[in-house]
């Protein structure tokens, strides 16, 4: 059965360091999307993504969070300049359509010190 | 925004009961899914479900759109079923796609 799958599982980083996250949607999925979680809170919305552009992002998703869709399979999310409240799990997810199921990978873990 | 509503926010049961949890939502929604978080902090699809009543194995789900509330039956409970359940929602007419998470509900399944 097809899945999103997310690299790495776990990242350890410091404060003030790049970080890029990948995902690899379900490959007829054109609708792609990046959710957090902190850690014991509920899930949070940070970005749509269709077309090579941004269709979406939430208060989040400030200067500092970037996606890209740098080849046919991957998808990615970086984080320029990690802060300490970064820190939280990071969700990838992709649908064949806007308003069908969407599935999520199993997400990256994030640790910055 | 749309308010998502889970209840009960933590729940302990007894391998082998059932239990039904609720998720009831302020507006119009084209998407409702519920998920399970593992202790390993995954998302698992447990349902598509905008309208109607759908069964999986011992789960169950049923959403009454017009009523604005959604319905998660577990039956037989096992350990295994230990997690926290989201619900979450994508808004109808509002131009916006993104799925709107409830808090969640802790279920906690004893031997």
């Amino acid at each position: 059965e097809p899945e999103v799958t997310q690299t790495p599982s776990h990242q350890v980083t410091q404060m003030g360091q790049e970080v890029i996250l990948r995902c690899v949607p379900i490959s007829n999925h054109l609708y792609f999307y990046w959710y957090r979680q902190i850690l014991g809170q509920k899930v949070e919305f940070l970005v749509s993504f269709y077309n090579n552009e941004i269709s979406e992002k939430s208060e989040i998703f400030d200067d500092q969070f970037s996606v890209e869709r740098p080849d046919g399979s991957n998808f990615t999310l970086k984080i320029r300049s990690t802060k300490l409240e970064d820190s939280a799990m990071y969700f990838c997810a992709s649908s064949d359509s806007w308003y069908n199921e969407q599935f999520f990978g199993p997400g990256t873990r994030l640790t910055v010190l | 925004g749309i308010q998502v509503e889970q209840s009960p926010p933590d729940l302990i049961l007894q391998e082998g009961a059932n239990s039904t949890l609720r998720c009831n939502f302020s507006d119009s929604v084209n998407n409702l899914q519920w998920f399970h978080q593992n202790p390993w902090g995954q998302l698992i699809n447990l349902f598509y479900i905008p309208s109607g009543t759908k069964q999986n194995g011992r789960l169950s789900a049923t959403t009454v759109a017009t009523e604005r509330y959604s319905l998660l039956y577990i039956s037989s409970s096992q350990t295994t079923d230990s997690g926290v359940y989201f619900c979450a929602v994508v808004v109808s007419g509002a131009g916006s796609y993104q799925l709107t998470f409830g808090k969640g509900t802790k279920l906690s399944v004893i031997p």
